[in-house]
C-alpha cells in the first residue's frame, strides 16, 4: 500500500528557482524521509526527520513536517539543473523495519 | 565504509524461465535487508525484508521468493517469471532503528 503520496507529480522549474514538493500520509509515523532517484539508478537517502521535529536544513534543503496535518514538505533552494532527479518520500509507519514509498515526483531543473 | 552491490545491472529473461538476483552488502553486520520494486513511473514497492539469516517477511503475495543465506546477502528468486514481473528490482540495507535505507543500483528485468 502507498502510504505517502506526493505532489504535484511534476515540477518543471529554471534554475536558480526553488522547488517545493508535498508529501502525504495515512497512518502515525517515528520518522519521515526523503530520497532522490537520478533516472535509472538507485535511491539516495537526503534527510531524515523525526516526529517530534517540526523542520530540519541540510545545505539546500529544508524539510518540514506537520504531524497533525499528517503532511511534509521538500524545500530545495536555488535549484540547479543537477537537481534534476525523482524525489520520493518514506515513512516508517511505526515500524523499526519497513519503510514505505510514495510515487514520487519527477522535479525538472531547466538550464 | 559500508557498500551494497546488486547484480546484474540488466536481465532479460523468457517467460517460464527462472530468476535469482542476488545483492551483498559489505562493511557492516546483521543489517536489515530489503527488496523492493519499481514499475515504471511509479513508486516503490516492498517485496521482502529480513532482520536476521533466514527471516524473511513477505509483504506481497506473488511469483517471487526470497533468501538471506548468510548475514549480508539477500537472493530474489521465482521459479518461473510472468511478463508482470518485469520491473526495477531495487535492493536496500538499514541498520537498526531509525535508520535511513542504502540502495544498490538496481537490475532491470525484462520479461519477455
Amino acid at each position: 500500500s502507498q502510504q505517502g503520496e506526493e505532489d504535484p507529480q511534476a515540477l518543471s522549474i529554471q534554475e536558480g528557482e526553488n522547488a517545493t514538493m508535498n508529501c502525504s500520509y495515512k497512518t502515525s509515523i517515528n520518522n519521515l524521509q526523503w530520497y532522490r532517484q537520478n533516472s535509472g539508478r538507485g535511491l539516495v537517502h537526503l534527510i531524515l526527520i523525526r516526529s517530534n521535529e517540526r523542520e530540519k536544513h541540510s545545505g539546500r534543503l529544508r524539510v518540514t513536517l506537520d504531524t497533525s496535518k499528517k503532511s511534509s514538505s521538500l524545500l530545495i533552494t536555488a535549484s540547479r539543473a543537477a537537481d534534476t532527479a525523482s524525489y520520493f518520500c518514506a515513512t516508517d509507519e511505526g515500524s523499526n523495519y519497513k519503510l514505505t514509498f510514495g510515487k514520487g515526483t519527477l522535479l525538472t531543473v531547466n538550464p | 565504509s559500508q557498500t551494497i552491490h546488486q547484480w546484474p545491472a540488466t536481465l532479460v529473461q523468457p517467460v517460464g524461465s527462472p530468476l535469482s538476483l542476488e545483492c551483498t552488502v559489505e562493511g557492516t553486520s546483521n543489517p536489515n535487508l530489503y527488496w523492493y520494486r519499481q514499475a515504471a513511473g511509479r513508486g516503490l514497492q516492498l517485496l521482502f525484508y529480513s532482520v536476521g539469516i533466514g527471516q524473511i517477511s513477505s509483504e506481497v503475495p506473488q511469483n517471487l521468493s526470497a533468501s538471506r543465506p548468510q548475514d549480508r546477502q539477500f537472493i530474489l528468486s521465482s521459479k518461473k517469471l510472468l511478463l508482470s514481473d518485469s520491473g526495477f528490482y531495487l535492493c536496500a540495507w538499514k541498520a537498526g532503528g531509525y535508520s535511513p535505507l542504502h540502495f544498490g543500483n538496481g537490475t532491470r528485468l525484462t520479461v519477455t
